[in-house]
């Protein structure tokens, strides 16, 4: 079975802070993709980043960085220099091969705090 | 710009009503979806659609069904609505990848459902 955990149910950090949203994920397939999302307060979700199992590569963009790792199970996202805007909840999400599921978890509520 | 539309952003419905959430999506997109998402719970898949017509049970099938008579809808049917499918329900679709993966997934607005 298919599973994804984010052991982090709600966080708060003050403005500037870095901060590491925890995701650890199970399945037996060997070939899978990882994702993260953002739902801000207006409710709609935004995919934020997509990384295959066969990439272990960690990925940054602007402020935001992924660590991607197989041995662990893990695909951590992390907010250097934290934003007001930042405020939202992230859910990180698996899609294996039996008939394009996408799995979630339950996602962090993350709160900065100016 | 892509979009996925969902008929109604809010609904108030009475026990026992049957609903109807409609879901339109104008991208082509092979793959369409309902979860739904409750504080603590996160997204839980009610219900996805690979083709027109193809319709497989997610985590959380029980008291939906669904309809894909064309591509570009997906409709959730609660036959007879309880207190306890009140909630928050989220559409979404994407393209299918090959060896069967669903790529990113573009979501609706939500449609927030209380039932009385």
């Amino acid at each position: 079975a298919q599973k994804v955990t984010q052991a982090q149910t709600e966080i708060s950090v003050v403005e500037k802070e870095d901060v590491t949203l925890d995701c650890v994920y199970e399945t037996r397939d060997t070939t899978y993709y990882l994702f993260w999302y953002k739902q801000p307060p207006s409710g709609e979700l935004v995919f934020l980043i997509r990384r295959n199992s066969f990439d272990e590569q960690n990925e940054i963009s602007g402020r935001y960085s992924w660590n991607f790792q197989k041995s662990t199970s893990s695909f951590n996202f992390t907010i250097t220099a934290s934003q007001v805007v930042d405020s939202a909840v992230y859910f990180c999400a698996l899609s294996v091969t039996s008939y394009d599921k996408v799995i979630f978890g339950p996602g962090t509520s993350l709160s900065v705090i100016p | 710009d892509v979009k996925v539309t969902q008929s109604s952003r809010y609904l108030v419905k009475r026990t026992g009503e049957k609903v109807f959430l409609e879901c339109v999506q104008d991208m082509d997109h092979e793959n369409m979806f309902w979860y739904r998402q409750d504080p603590g719970l996160g997204l839980r898949l009610i219900y996805f659609s690979y083709d027109v017509k193809m319709k497989e049970k997610g985590d959380i099938p029980e008291g939906y069904s669904v309809s894909r008579e064309k591509k570009e809808r997906f409709s959730l049917i609660l036959e007879s609505a309880s207190t306890n499918q009140t909630s928050m329900y989220l559409c979404a679709s994407s393209q299918r990848l090959s060896g069967g993966r669903a790529n990113v997934l573009t979501f609706g607005a939500g449609s927030r459902l209380t039932v009385l």
